[in-house]
């Protein structure tokens, strides 16, 4: 099974700050690699799909990167509503497998 | 409007059965490939499962082969969760999420079921 590890596990970060999630695969998986958010209570979203293309009605100050093994996500110009726990997941083959998510909060 | 509603979540003992079902509307969905995922409270997410359009080809995660089963009814615009077996550690939010396209990528999800196993 391939392996997702996050960092950091949490973050906390002010408006307007730019802060960068990073995930590692255990092993190369191309650029299969999605980003969702998950704010408190609500259910996840898909901001970033093979690891850097922009879901449609995701604001662009998220952006994603990398290829193989490690990728990043870039939030610029934090808001408020930005406070969540974000995912990384892997596509490149079954299992299917997530990473165990960074929250952020929103000082 | 893409929506997926879940149902048939509850309370069940160790060793019992569920059904879990998810209504797809908003969208031609013997298009897509379908999928279950679940999150135990205040855990992560994990993948369960996923199911072909024609509901020929399935695939699950490791901890749940041989008790849970995926199946579709594209008539009815379905994608249903047998559990059987129950356990303690199966006790999570169920989510149905539709895969894109060609992809393994979850863009639409339910709001998702509670199973809790406990006696």
């Amino acid at each position: 099974d391939i392996q997702m590890t996050q960092s950091p596990s949490s973050v906390s970060a002010s408006v307007g700050d730019r802060v960068t999630i990073t995930c590692r695969a255990s092993q190369g998986i191309s650029s299969w690699l999605a980003w969702y958010q998950q704010r408190p209570g609500q259910v996840p979203n898909l901001l970033i799909y093979a690891a850097s293309n922009l879901q449609s009605g995701v604001p662009s100050r998220f952006s994603g990167s990398g290829s193989g093994t490690d990728f990043t996500l870039t939030i610029s110009g934090l808001q408020p509503e930005d406070s969540a726990t974000y995912y990384c997941q892997q596509a490149k083959g079954f299992p299917i497998t997530f990473g165990r998510g960074t929250r952020l909060e929103i000082k | 409007e893409v929506q997926l509603v879940e149902s048939g979540g509850g309370l069940v003992q160790p060793g019992g059965s569920l059904r879990l079902s998810c209504a797809a509307s908003g969208f031609i969905f013997n298009n897509y490939w379908m999928s279950w995922v679940r999150q135990a409270p205040g855990k992560g997410l994990e993948w369960v499962a996923n199911i072909q359009q024609g509901g020929g080809e399935k695939y699950y995660v490791d901890s749940v082969k041989g008790r849970f089963t995926i199946t579709r009814d594209n008539a009815k615009n379905s994608v249903y969760l047998q559990m059987d077996g129950l356990r303690a550690e199966d006790t999570a939010v169920y989510y149905c999420a539709r895969v894109t396209v060609g992809t393994d990528y979850f863009d639409y999800w339910g709001q998702g079921t509670l199973v809790t196993v406990s006696s």
